[in-house]
C-alpha cells in the first residue's frame, strides 16, 4: 500500500507562471488536506477536500490559490501567477473517511513527503 | 489566539535528560488528539495517539488532560535522535463524516551530547 503521493518533489517557477502540485492519497483515502510551510514555521492549513467536494478552505488565499479532488485522479493545488512569496514547502496529508465516527476520530492523517516550490 | 497552543521553544536539553512539553487547546469540543514528529525538511510523521488514561511507547509517554485542556508529551532518556518539532494535533467532527484537524505550531528540540 503506498502511501502519500505528492509530485514533483521540487518544482521552480518564475515569477507569473502557474505552479501545479498534485497529491494522490492513501488507497481507500478520501479525505486530503493542503498545508503550506514556511521556513522555521510551522504547518498552516490551507484547505480540507473530500472527493469532489471543499469542505473547508479558510486557510486558502482568496485570490491566485485554488484546489480541487476529482473523481478520478490525483488532489491538484493549483497556484496562478505565482510570486516570490508563494515559495515554501506544500504537504498534502490523507485521512480515511469511513468506518464510523470513533474510528474516524481515532485515525491519524498520513503526510506526503511534500512539494518544494522555488519561485525565482 | 490560537486554537492549539505549543511553546515554540527551542527546549535544548542534554542527553539521557528527561524532557516534557505541553500543549493547550481552547475548544472543549475536541475529540482526540496525536503527537507527530516532523525533521527539518520531511514530512511529519504520528509519533503516537494521545488516549485518555494516558499511554506510553517506550521512553514516550503521552498524557490528556480534559479539564484543564491540554496533552502532554514526555521523553525519557533522551538520545540525539529526539531532536526535531514536536507538532501536537487536535482532531474533531466537522460536520457528519469531515474531520478537522487542528495543528499546534510545533515545539522544537534539541538534544545536546
Amino acid at each position: 500500500n503506498a502511501g502519500v503521493m505528492q509530485n514533483p518533489r521540487h518544482l521552480v517557477r518564475r515569477r507569473g507562471q502557474e505552479a501545479r502540485l498534485r497529491c494522490s492519497p492513501m488507497k481507500g483515502h478520501s479525505h486530503v488536506y493542503w498545508y503550506r510551510q514556511l521556513p522555521e514555521e510551522g504547518l498552516k492549513f490551507m484547505v480540507y477536500l473530500q472527493k469532489e467536494n471543499i469542505i473547508d478552505e479558510s486557510g486558502m488565499p482568496k485570490e491566485r490559490f485554488s484546489a480541487e479532488f476529482p473523481k478520478e485522479g490525483p488532489s491538484i493545488l493549483r497556484i496562478q501567477q505565482v510570486v516570490r512569496g508563494d515559495s515554501a514547502a506544500y504537504f498534502c496529508a490523507s485521512s480515511p473517511g469511513t468506518g464510523g465516527t470513533v474510528r474516524m476520530l481515532n485515525t491519524e492523517a498520513f503526510f506526503g513527503q511534500g512539494t518544494r516550490l522555488t519561485v525565482v | 489566539r490560537k486554537e492549539v497552543e505549543q511553546d515554540p521553544g527551542p527546549f535544548n536539553v542534554p542527553e539521557g535528560a528527561t524532557v516534557a512539553f505541553n500543549c493547550t487547546y481552547s475548544n472543549s469540543a475536541s475529540q482526540s488528539f496525536f503527537w507527530y514528529r516532523q525533521d527539518c525538511r520531511k514530512e511529519p510523521k504520528l509519533l503516537m495517539s494521545v488516549y485518555s488514561s494516558g499511554n506510553e511507547d517506550g521512553r514516550f509517554t503521552a498524557q490528556l488532560n480534559r479539564a484543564s485542556q491540554y496533552i502532554s508529551l514526555l521523553i525519557r532518556d533522551s538520545k540525539l535522535s529526539d531532536s526535531a518539532t514536536y507538532l501536537c494535533v487536535v482532531k474533531r467532527v466537522l460536520t457528519h463524516s469531515n474531520y478537522q484537524l487542528i495543528w499546534g505550531a510545533g515545539t522544537k528540540l534539541i538534544i545536546k551530547p
